[in-house]
C-alpha cells in the first residue's frame, strides 16, 4: 500500500525566512512523487515533480530515499507562497493512480 | 480548452436526497479522478477511470457512492442517500495517458443538512 503523510496541517512563518514543508511516504518500490499547490481561491495545480530535479517559484525538493522523505523547502518564503500544499505519490501496478497526503496550510507573515 | 469542468459550483441539499456531481474532463485525456477534500482527512482519492473504464474504487466509502463514465467526456459522482458527513469538496481531475500531472476542475462544493 503507499501512502504519504504531512505531519503539519498548519505552517507559519514571516516573509523573508526559510520554511520546509515536510512530507513522507510509505510505498516499496521506486515511488514518483509532486507536490501540488492550491493558492486561494484557485485550483488545485502542480508545483513540481521529482522526476524533474527543477526550482518552481523557488521552491525545491529532494526525494531521500534512505528517510523516505520528499520535503519542499524555499530559502526566502514570499506573502504570495500563502496557499495549501499536498505532496502526492504514484506508483506500482496502479500507476495512474496518484496518493495525496492531508496537506499543510502555510502561512507567510508579512 | 477551459480545462475540467465540473458542475455545480455548490450544492446544498437536505439529509436523505440524491446528490449528482458531473465532471468534463480536458478532452484527449484518458485518466479521470474523483477525489473528496475535507480539513480532517486531506484530499482522499474515491475512484479513478481509464478510457472510461473503472479501475480502482477502493476509495469509494460505502455503497451510497457511485461513479459512472458513460464517454471520454462525462463523468458522474452519485451519492444516495445524501448524509451531512457527505459535506466536503469534491475534485474531478483528469491527466494524459503517459503523464502523471493532474488537472483539477473547480471542486463542488456540498453541504447536506
Amino acid at each position: 500500500a503507499q501512502r504519504v503523510t504531512q505531519p503539519e496541517k498548519l505552517l507559519s512563518v514571516f516573509k523573508g525566512a526559510p520554511v520546509e514543508l515536510k512530507c513522507n511516504y510509505s510505498y516499496s518500490g521506486s515511488p514518483e512523487l509532486f507536490w501540488y499547490v492550491q493558492y486561494s481561491r484557485q485550483r488545485l495545480q502542480l508545483l513540481l515533480r521529482h522526476i524533474s530535479r527543477e526550482s518552481i517559484k523557488g521552491f525545491t525538493a529532494d526525494l531521500n530515499k534512505g528517510e523516505t522523505s520528499f520535503h519542499l523547502k524555499k530559502p526566502f518564503a514570499q506573502e504570495e507562497d500563502s496557499a495549501m500544499y499536498y505532496c502526492a505519490l504514484a506508483g506500482g501496478t496502479s500507476y495512474g493512480k496518484l496518493t495525496f497526503g492531508q496537506g499543510t496550510i502555510l502561512t507567510v507573515h508579512p | 480548452d477551459a480545462g475540467v469542468i465540473q458542475s455545480p459550483r455548490h450544492e446544498v441539499t437536505e439529509m436523505g436526497q440524491e446528490v449528482t456531481l458531473r465532471c468534463k474532463p480536458i478532452s484527449g485525456h484518458d485518466y479521470l479522478f474523483w477525489y473528496r477534500q475535507t480539513m480532517m482527512r486531506g484530499l482522499e482519492l474515491l475512484i479513478y477511470f481509464n478510457n472510461n473504464v473503472p479501475i480502482d474504487d477502493s476509495g469509494m466509502p460505502e455503497d451510497r457512492f457511485s461513479a459512472k463514465m458513460p464517454n471520454a467526456s462525462f463523468s458522474t459522482l452519485k451519492i444516495q442517500p445524501s448524509e451531512p458527513r457527505d459535506s466536503a469538496v469534491y475534485f474531478c481531475a483528469s491527466s494524459l495517458i503517459t503523464g502523471q500531472k493532474l488537472f483539477f476542475g473547480s471542486g463542488t462544493q456540498l453541504s447536506v443538512l
